[in-house]
């Protein structure tokens, strides 16, 4: 399984663009990018996933360049309702479909 | 549509004890796999149920067993409680066949071993 590696926190403010960059350099072939968020005392949450180029849903935008190294997980004008932690996995497309969540990013949004 | 609970919210044990967690999956979900989140960390994968056979396993010790049942819901059973075993315990159901197998949390047991 891809290892990935983002940054342990970030801050922002309200109405914001926040962008967190995550790193997969040994990404397989058949793995998608999935991102998911936490809020304390909760489960983590569905937010995208997306193989190539751009994916966009109502909640996020997915960035994910040519050579699958990397991807940018993008929150448009986030609110104090985005404090979160987020997660982004490799997840292999075939096999066991466990998920392997890293230590993620930690988001606080301030007024 | 139901989501995915969890039962119970928070539970209490000593050391030595044995404990069961349960999971009642998404309506038409048939696939349940299991979490262990210790404070500060991701969830790391504990084992995976399908059609009522364990489908993939993390690298947890066989005191970690669960079942599942005809109608998806699921137990997590831990025998000898260790220390260690204090954290959030998280089910998670998805399709199999979904292509982009999105898998749905319930909000987890906090579990804590004295």
């Amino acid at each position: 399984l891809a290892k990935t590696t983002q940054p342990i926190s970030m801050d922002s403010y309200e109405g914001q663009e926040v962008n967190i960059t995550c790193s997969h350099n040994n990404i397989a072939t058949n793995d998608y990018i999935t991102w998911y968020q936490q809020f304390p005392s909760q489960g983590p949450r569905f937010i995208i996933q997306g193989y190539k180029t751009k994916v966009t849903n109502e909640v996020a935008s997915l960035f994910i360049p040519a050579d699958r190294k990397s991807s940018t997980l993008s929150l448009p004008r986030v609110s104090l309702s985005d404090t979160a932690v987020y997660y982004c996995l490799a997840r292999q497309d075939t096999g066991r479909r466990a998920l392997t969540f890293g230590s993620g990013t930690r988001l606080q949004v301030q007024p | 549509e139901t989501g995915v609970t969890q039962s119970p919210t928070h539970l209490i044990k000593t050391r030595g004890q044995q404990v069961t967690l349960r999971c009642s999956s998404q309506s038409g979900h048939n696939t349940v796999s299991w979490y262990q989140q210790a404070l500060g960390q991701g969830p790391q994968f504990i084992f995976q149920y399908y059609r009522e056979e364990e489908n993939g396993r993390g690298n947890f010790p066989p005191r970690f067993s669960g079942l599942q049942f005809p109608n998806y819901s699921s137990e997590l059973n831990v025998n000898a409680l260790e220390l260690d075993d204090s954290a959030l315990y998280l089910c998670a159901s998805s399709l199999a066949g979904d292509p982009t197998d999105t898998q749905y949390f319930g909000p987890g047991t906090r579990l804590t071993v004295l």
